[in-house]
């Protein structure tokens, strides 16, 4: 139990451009999901928490009008990069824990997004 | 300071070695911690929540020291499938949801 599902898995886009990311629950709900980057050899950092119903919290330094979140259903949450610029270009992973707490924090096995 | 810091390694060791990794926290008041596996490119998988008595998986023991604020993994009889990056993982008080990870420390086992 307790599947995150991501998509695309791998993405590249044009400067400029916007690239849209999904992360799904599949056998749960999830009023939360979070959405982090990961650069390479760095450790995962939190961009944002997704709240079901009403506006992500982002972390200090995200632009939340670069990264926009749309947390529309109890089981999607999705992350659309707007006007991508190479520096955009990562590793974005989300993830989700089930009200029942018992599996942990789940992740979506990622995007890795590059901007040419 | 660092919320989360690791030794980043990389551990080099032969099959069948005990390995341990330290991790330390900033916030005193942290509640709750993991250790996750992330593989190469791949996302990050709860390899085992850490509690204070110590816990133990199998071939993997977790322990939680609160007044020096670190925690730590022991890897016993190392596999060549334990190769990963190993996360350490703090819940921080007052926010039951949110995650602060360490940069990982790369553990590689050798034939």
């Amino acid at each position: 139990g307790a599947v995150v599902s991501q998509h695309p898995s791998r993405v590249i886009c044009k400067s400029g451009t916007s690239v849209k990311i999904e992360c799904r629950s599949l056998d749960f709900q999830a009023t939360t999901m979070f959405w982090y980057r990961q650069f390479p050899k760095k450790s995962l950092m939190l961009m944002a928490t997704s709240n079901e119903g009403s506006k992500a919290t982002y972390e200090q330094g995200v632009e939340k009008d670069k990264f926009l979140i749309n947390h529309a259903s109890l089981t999607l949450s999705t992350l659309t990069v707007t006007s991508a610029h190479p520096e955009d270009s990562s590793f974005y992973i989300c993830s989700a824990e089930p009200t029942t707490k018992s599996y942990g924090y789940t992740f979506g096995s990622g995007t890795r997004l590059t901007v040419v | 300071r660092k919320e989360v810091e690791q030794d980043p390694g990389p551990f080099n060791v032969p099959e069948g070695a005990t390995v341990a990794f330290n991790c330390t926290y900033s916030n005193s008041a942290s509640q709750s911690f993991f250790w996750y596996r992330q593989d190469c490119r791949k996302e990050p998988k709860l390899l085992m929540s850490v509690y204070s008595s110590g816990n133990e998986d199998g071939r993997f023991t977790a322990q939680l020291n609160r007044a020096s604020q670190y925690i730590s993994l022991l890897i016993r009889d190392s596999k060549l499938s334990d190769s990963a990056t190993y996360l350490c993982v703090v819940n921080p008080v007052g926010n039951t949801d949110k995650l602060i990870f360490g940069t990982g420390t790369r553990l590689q086992v050798f034939p």
